[in-house]
């Protein structure tokens, strides 16, 4: 089955940096990647996703990479501001149907500084 | 709200109670299902329901029991519980089909087991 390993369990960073979490599964056969993000006592929402026929997709400060070839995925997070305080989770799986089998990551738990 | 509404949002509960967690969503969305959130652990996907049939069990012990009466509710039964089952647990729905993938969910239930 597929697994997900994501890191780093933490990042910590000032304010305007940038932030990069990364992410690998083992199944090929995975062809869809969300990235959720869980303010503390919050519900984790989507914030962006990626299939597997592009290898990059952008929404104003965050972008998500896909290197199928090595199996991994990243989250970039550009000119960080405090509200990007969260816990941040990857997911892999395949796209369309139900999302029970969706993996997802151990979180990664970000920190901006001001 | 998101649309996905999860009640109790606390719950403390001795090992012999027998409670029930509800979840409701108002999104047309054709399945459902828990997760157990634990700290420093992935999202572990326990039950799905598509179109009210569970469709998943993801080797979830028997004192868990889910019921699913129909596409916009689910319960998740709780007896006999142990301290270690102490979690947030969060509900989620999404569409069904091709395209189908992004997961709302709940603001979960915070169970505690003494």
């Amino acid at each position: 089955g597929e697994n997900v390993e994501q890191h780093p369990s933490t990042l910590s960073v000032q304010e305007g940096d940038s932030a990069v979490i990364k992410c690998t599964y083992s199944d090929s056969a995975s062809n869809y990647f969300p990235w959720y993000k869980q303010e503390l006592g919050k519900r984790p929402q989507l914030i962006i996703d990626i299939r597997s026929n592009v290898g990059e997709k952008k929404d104003q400060r965050i972008a998500v990479t896909l290197n199928k070839t090595a199996k991994h995925f990243s989250l970039h997070i550009t000119e960080t501001q405090p509200e990007d305080s969260a816990v941040y989770f990857c997911a892999a799986g395949p796209y369309g149907g139900s999302q029970g089998n969706l993996i997802f990551g151990k979180g990664t738990k970000l920190s901006v500084k001001p | 709200e998101t649309g996905v509404t999860q009640t109790p949002r606390h719950l403390v509960m001795g090992m012999t109670n027998k409670k029930s967690l509800k979840c409701e969503q108002h999104l047309g969305h054709n399945a459902m299902y828990w997760y157990k959130q634990s700290a420093k652990k992935p999202l572990e996907l326990m039950f799905v329901y598509n179109f009210k049939e569970q469709t998943e069990n993801n080797s979830v012990p028997s004192r868990f029991s889910p019921e699913c009466p129909n596409s916009s509710h689910l319960f998740l039964h709780l007896h006999t519980l142990q301290p270690e089952d102490s979690a947030l647990y969060l509900c989620a729905s999404s569409a069904t089909g091709p395209g189908a993938n992004v997961l709302t969910f709940g603001a979960g239930s915070r169970l505690t087991v003494l």
